[in-house]
């Protein structure tokens, strides 16, 4: 089983350009989300999504964009890449975000480090 | 806003001993609270998921705990190992949509050989 899968791993993009970043899950979760980690923070809320077809904005989402087609796949788009958007990007997905039980367990990919130059 | 806060940021302590990583949140409204594990340059690990209106759970070595009402939960790892060594992230579940899952900093494990 492989869970979430994230790629790349690793990617140094120049200031202006666009990448995509891939997340992909075969657990048949409905909500998937995006975070990013920075040195010494916390993990932040980029995008989430509650079913394909459905995104919404976390705690900081300038900068970039989402789209869900299917239940498995959830890419997050850099379309201008800027210095501060260099972070670790970690993809997740739940099978429910309500109610608190263990059907909320969260599960997380390997994470892509982006660098911004 | 929830925050929650892990103490201490790092610890090191000798092969065998047994160890208490501490996490602390500002709003007792909470769905469940959610250990993870990340080793360097590796994804999140889930560890223990406690709900609301548990206690405690545990997995092998690992007991988590939960006060909602204090705003505090503390993972217990007995008979401490190098393989131990890791990164403890603490996540609170206060909500659904854009609350998410809200992260403390880490506390940073080196056990000992």
């Amino acid at each position: 089983n492989a869970g979430v899968t994230q790629t790349p791993k690793f990617r140094i993009l120049k200031i202006g350009q666009s990448m995509t970043l891939q997340c992909t899950q075969d657990m048949n979760h409905n909500y998937m989300y995006w975070y990013r980690q920075d040195p010494g923070m916390g993990l932040k809320l980029i995008y989430y999504s509650v079913g394909a077809g459905i995104t919404d904005k976390g705690e900081v989402p300038n900068g970039y964009n989402v789209s869900r087609s299917t239940t498995e796949d959830f890419p997050l788009r850099l379309e201008l890449a800027a210095p501060s958007q260099t972070s670790v990007y970690f993809c997740a997905s739940s099978y429910s975000m309500w109610g608190g039980g263990a059907d909320t367990e969260a599960f997380f990919g390997q994470g892509t480090r982006l660098t911004v130059v | 806003k929830q925050e929650v806060t892990q103490i201490p940021a790092a610890l090191s302590v000798p092969e065998g001993e047994n160890l208490v990583l501490n996490c602390s949140f500002t709003d007792s409204a909470i769905y469940n609270l959610q250990w993870f594990r990340q080793d360097p340059g590796k994804g999140l690990t889930s560890l223990l998921l406690i709900q609301s209106s548990q206690r405690e759970q545990t997995s092998g070595r690992l007991n988590a705990s939960l006060d909602k009402s204090s705003g505090r939960s503390t993972l217990y790892i007995a008979a401490s190992q190098p393989g131990d060594s890791a990164t403890y992230l603490c996540a609170v579940h206060s909500g659904g949509g854009a609350d998410g899952l809200t992260f403390g900093k880490g506390t940073h494990l080196i056990i000992q050989p």
